[in-house]
């Protein structure tokens, strides 16, 4: 059975940092693309990044770039978003994700971790 | 502002079918194929709907999809009160090289 598992989130100062972790079982993780997408409270999907198997590709929405990283630890079955320079607008459930569809689609979600930007 | 553009509430009474649209353009639903999810409150997404038409084993075929030049619909006939939820149309931008997903509608049975 297909699990991913998110933790790490939590309530951090405007400016802060925070680092997620996605843990992924049940499946291999080698094969597939990650991805991070999250959802502001009351409000729509918003897509944060995409990583390749191997980690040598990745891409970010605007405005993620330059303040965060995706990362994966393929020994550890891990998927990482390194977040920082946080704001109060990065204040969302953040989603683990495996593509396992053409055009970015995605086939399994975790449950979700909140991170709320607030002093 | 999303990219992709969706109705952001729709309503239908039991038994009855809606369509739920998406708009976009060239560089993602024009040259991408189209997923659609579906979202109840407080659960992660579900994917309804892959490569336009297909359905994953397990969702029923009261679900469809459709797509023409840079336009996505989702059908859903035999409307039933547990179909209220949100749903999200979904694909890859090609131009901006980026996921994009439309604002979701609010899927009413009453």
């Amino acid at each position: 059975e297909v699990q991913l598992v998110e933790s790490g989130g939590g309530l951090v100062q405007p400016g802060g940092s925070l680092r997620l972790s996605c843990a992924a079982s049940g499946f291999t993780f080698t094969n597939y693309w990650m991805s991070w997408v999250r959802q502001a409270p009351g409000k729509g999907l918003e897509w944060v990044a995409n990583i390749k198997e191997d980690g040598s590709q990745k891409y970010y929405v605007d405005s993620a770039k330059g303040r965060f990283t995706i990362s994966r630890d393929n020994a550890k079955n891990s998927l990482y978003l390194q977040m920082n320079s946080l704001r109060a607008e990065d204040t969302a459930l953040y989603y683990c994700a495996r593509i396992g569809y053409t055009s970015s689609g995605f086939d399994f979600w975790g449950q979700g971790t909140l991170v709320t930007v607030s002093s | 502002q999303s990219v992709l553009t969706q109705p952001p509430s729709m309503s239908a009474a039991p038994g009855q079918k809606v369509t739920i649209s998406c708009s976009g353009s060239d560089s993602n639903i024009g040259s991408n194929h189209v997923l659609w999810y579906q979202q109840f409150p407080g659960t992660a997404p579900k994917v309804l709907i892959y490569e336009d038409n297909k359905r994953p084993s397990g969702v029923p075929d009261r679900f469809s999809g459709s797509k023409s030049g840079t336009s996505a619909t989702l059908g859903i006939t035999g409307l039933q009160t547990g179909d209220e939820a949100d749903y999200y149309c979904g694909t890859w931008d090609g131009g901006l090289t980026v996921v994009v997903f439309g604002g979701g509608t609010k899927l009413t049975v009453l």
